[in-house]
């Protein structure tokens, strides 16, 4: 069964630092998403993407984050000048369609750890 | 806004026994709503799903029926299996339009299954 992929799986950086995560969505989907958890916190919503632009983000999606899908196969989200509060997990996700009814396909996540 | 309650975990059982985890929603709109699972080590996987009331969804001999009259939609197994320990998260997204829709997560509830 397709699934989505996530490099790396735990990324330990120095706070201040750039750290770009990276996910290889279903081949054949169109809608892409990253969330969050915070360590003993719910999974908290980023930012959605489809038809290479944002279609929206969350409260927290502030300008240290941007993503891209730089080919036709990757997607990434890059954190500018890192903060402590920013480790997390970090999840990938990506659905056929849109739509309510279509469930999101996740990945197994990165651990991002900020020293 | 939309959101996600769930009970509170651990919930640890032997093994047989009858599981139910209660989770409760709001929402604006008619949300469709889903189980997905977490695997010590893994990422999320979709349990089950319904979309509209009175649904059941059902999986690995897990259900959830969605009660509208109660926003409800409690998970349950007749007869857990050591396997089955993990964290289990109740969600939601809603919208009828065609487009993206970012996922409401509860909390998770950690359930732990001894022989």
């Amino acid at each position: 069964e397709p699934e989505v992929t996530q490099t790396p799986s735990h990324q330990v950086t120095q706070m201040g630092q750039e750290v770009i995560l990276r996910c290889v969505p279903i081949s054949n989907h169109l809608y892409f998403y990253w969330y969050r958890q915070i360590l003993g916190q719910k999974v908290e919503f980023l930012v959605s993407f489809y038809n290479n632009e944002i279609s929206e983000k969350s409260e927290i999606f502030d300008d240290q984050f941007s993503v891209e899908r730089p080919d036709g196969s990757n997607f990434t989200l890059k954190i500018r000048s890192t903060k402590l509060e920013d480790s997390a997990m970090y999840f990938c996700a990506s659905s056929l369609q849109g739509g309510k009814r279509q469930p999101q396909h996740f990945g197994d996540g990165t651990r991002l750890s900020i020293l | 806004g939309n959101s996600v309650t769930q009970m509170e975990g651990p919930v640890t059982l032997s093994e047989e026994a009858f599981l139910t985890i209660n989770c409760t929603y709001t929402a604006t709109g008619y949300p469709s709503l889903f189980w997905y699972v977490q695997y010590p080590g893994e990422g999320l996987q979709l349990l089950l799903k319904a979309t509209k009331a009175d649904d059941k969804g059902s999986n690995k001999g897990f259900e959830a029926t969605y009660r509208k009259e109660t926003t409800s939609f409690h998970l349950e197994k007749g007869s857990v299996q050591v396997s089955d320990s993990a964290v289990y998260f109740c969600a939601l997204t809603t919208g009828d339009s065609g487009g993206y829709q970012k996922v409401t997560f509860g909390t998770g509830t950690k359930l732990q299954v001894i022989p």
